[in-house]
């Protein structure tokens, strides 16, 4: 079946803009997450989703970065007023979210974001 | 809080070489999970393998094997006989049961195999 996949796979934008980023995780997967890899700070979590449950956001670097996750499948991370700091690739991955013990996460190609 | 070390950055190995990529973590917590994750250049993150921490059996598949000793909090990861194309970024990640899941990841190991 298909993995997770991401759109777009390369975004420019200039200071200030705002962008958004896709995520549509494996299907039938209810956990999805959203990690930054950038060269100063290697991979960090961001946010995770698991079915209804409010999101965990204790990885959100500020509060120009938000997500969504609507009908509890696809995702968008939005980052607002975008800084040179924010370049970096962000990956987004998923899980069955069937709860209890830890699951193992699959990971799509992520998106290469540029603040020029 | 937890951490992972992965305190090679980078490693390089002629072709048909054993490698060990070293991974060691921290944590108070005693339910935990480990994994490894694979980044070729195509940027994707390719899941190696799993072990949550009661169980220390060393796992081998083909020519990856790992060796997770709580005793020294490490678990190493070693391809037997490389080849070209196992030349990537290698991740270990720790995962604690009570913290919704997230991974913490080590900084990564780029391993490289010439020919």
């Amino acid at each position: 079946g298909a993995g997770v996949s991401q759109s777009p796979s390369n975004k420019v934008t200039e200071k200030g803009k705002d962008v958004e980023l896709r995520c549509d995780p494996i299907s039938g997967h209810t956990a999805l997450y959203w990690y930054r890899q950038s060269l100063g700070q290697g991979l960090e979590f961001l946010i995770y989703f698991q079915g209804n449950s409010a999101p965990d956001k204790s990885g959100l670097p500020s509060d120009r970065f938000s997500a969504e996750r609507t009908g509890g499948s696809v995702s968008t991370l939005t980052i607002q007023r975008t800084q040179q700091e924010d370049s970096a690739v962000y990956l987004c991955a998923s899980s069955l979210g069937s709860g209890g013990a830890v699951e193992t996460q699959y990971f799509g190609p992520g998106t290469r974001l540029l603040v020029l | 809080a937890q951490k992972v070390t992965q305190a090679q950055t980078e490693i390089s190995v002629v072709e048909k070489e054993d490698v060990t990529l070293d991974c060691v973590y921290e944590t108070r917590d005693t339910t935990y999970y480990l994994f490894w994750y694979k980044q070729p250049p195509s940027g994707e993150l390719v899941f190696l393998i799993r072990r949550n921490s009661f169980d220390e059996q060393n796992e081998i598949s083909g020519r990856y094997s790992w060796n997770f000793q709580k005793s020294t909090s490490s678990f190493n990861f070693t391809i037997t006989a490389s080849q070209v194309v196992d030349s990537a970024v290698y991740f270990c990640a720790l995962s604690l049961n009570n913290a919704g899941n997230m991974l913490t990841f080590g900084g990564g190991t780029r391993l490289m195999v010439k020919p």
